[in-house]
């Protein structure tokens, strides 16, 4: 198993750009989530998914849209970049079988937005 | 705002040492309390976890103490070692999300 990928692994924005961060897992994990990694701040929710077809909110979703089409999927779209959006992006995902306290999180994407 | 508050920012110890990360929380409504570990350039690993009905939890050479009273836990490293260098993160589980602290950054020396 791969686990959770994300993809790109590095990127430098311009402001205003838009992009899409991948995240994939092949654990069939019903849940997924979105964080962001700020120094001092530790870890905090972009927005989640319980299901394919279902997304909520997290605690600092503005500037951010997300999608679940399918249990593996579950891309980050940024709509216009901003410099406050420089930070670490790391994707989790995991399953109610097993504890939704126990998240599986990708190698992350370092985003810098110029 | 942060639902949960930890601290110290970092710490130093010995080989040998026994770092203590302390942890507080408000949340009455949190039903779990997971550790993660995160090595610098990886992403975070869960590294154990303890429910509020249970006061000590122990694995290895890690041991959370959860004061559900005082609304408190605490990670301790038993023997620290060089390889567990790293910055560790206590966070709290509601339905199906996560609320981090801001993270420990410990440093065994040799």
């Amino acid at each position: 198993n791969a686990g959770v990928t994300q993809t790109p692994k590095f990127q430098v924005l311009k402001t205003g750009q838009s992009m899409t961060l991948q995240c994939a897992q092949d654990m069939n994990h019903e849940y997924m989530s979105w964080y962001r990694q700020d120094p001092g701040m530790g870890l905090r929710l972009i927005h989640y998914s319980v299901g394919a077809g279902i997304t909520d909110q997290g605690e600092v979703p503005n500037g951010y849209n997300v999608s679940r089409s399918t249990t593996e999927d579950f891309p980050l779209r940024l709509l216009s970049a901003a410099p406050s959006q420089t930070s670490v992006y790391f994707c989790a995902s995991s399953s109610p079988r097993t504890g939704a306290y126990e998240q599986y999180f990708g190698p992350g994407t370092r985003l810098t937005v110029t | 705002q942060q639902q949960v508050k930890q601290s110290p920012q970092s710490l130093i110890v010995q080989k040998g040492g026994i770092p203590i990360i302390n942890c507080a929380y408000e949340n009455t409504a949190f039903d779990y309390f997971p550790w993660y570990q995160q090595f610098p350039g990886k992403g975070p690993a869960l590294l154990i976890a303890i429910r509020p009905d249970v006061s000590e939890k122990k694995e290895g050479r890690f041991t959370i103490s959860f004061n559900k009273s005082a609304k408190q836990f605490s990670l301790h490293i038993m023997d620290s070692q060089p390889g567990d260098s790293a910055t560790y993160f206590c966070a709290a589980s509601n339905d199906y999300k996560l609320s981090f602290g801001a993270g420990t950054t410990v440093t065994v020396r040799a």
